[in-house]
């Protein structure tokens, strides 16, 4: 079954600490995956892909075909950083199934 | 320039009513999508229309109906509105290589008294 696993609801850090937020998939095929944000009450936005290994805000993640991971990284927390943080896995074409989100708060 | 606008952003309505919310994109995109996510924070993919053409259609409802005038616009209409179906509904739009990943609107807030 296609899957995507965010263990963690709540992650709460301090500011200038290292953040990682775990995702872990189950899927037969080439994994396509994702971590959007979601700030207070906004819209969801694209955080990462997979395919690009980009680094934006400081964040990066790396696919780990071994463990099925794709692990949400960076090494100082901001407090701007505090929100809902999802994985997300392509699971046919234009299907994205998410993760249950993991809500980030970054205190200071 | 808003790249995915849905109107309203919030709606508030007794149960039984009928609502429609709109979607609209000036990205270009072949492909828009409706997202129910839960006051849990779940998000769960509803519908999904390719040029018009419905492509995927989860295990919703009938009460809700999706129509798409033309690959710019996804509306959602939903009849007889229940308690269950509060939540925040986004849209969203991708072009064909999905790979691109997902352009969202920033949602409308439904709830049902």
């Amino acid at each position: 079954a296609q899957r995507v696993t965010q263990p963690e609801k709540l992650l709460s850090v301090f500011k200038g600490a290292p953040v990682e937020l775990k995702c872990n998939y189950s899927y037969s095929g080439s994994p396509e995956l994702f971590w959007y944000v979601q700030y207070s009450r906004q819209r969801l936005q694209l955080l990462l892909r997979h395919i690009s290994r980009e680094s934006i805000k400081g964040f990066t993640a790396d696919l780990n075909k071994g463990e099925t991971s794709f692990h949400l990284k960076k090494p100082f927390a901001q407090e701007e950083d505090s929100a809902m943080y999802y994985c997300a896995l392509r699971v046919s074409w234009g299907k994205l199934q998410f993760g249950a989100g993991t809500q980030v708060v970054v205190t200071p | 320039d808003t790249a995915v606008s849905q109107t309203p952003k919030y709606l508030v309505t007794q149960m039984g009513n009928d609502k429609s919310i709109k979607c609209e994109q000036n990205l270009g995109h072949d492909t828009m999508y409706w997202y129910k996510q839960d006051s849990k924070k779940f998000l769960k993919i509803m519908f999904s229309y390719n040029n018009k053409e419905l492509i995927i259609n989860e295990t919703v409802p009938n009460r809700f109906s999706p129509k798409s005038p033309d690959k710019a616009h996804l509306n959602l209409h939903i009849n007889s509105l229940e308690l269950g179906d509060s939540a925040v509904y986004f849209c969203a739009s991708s072009p064909s290589d999905t790979n691109y990943g997902y352009t969202f609107g920033s949602g409308t807030r439904l709830t049902v008294v």
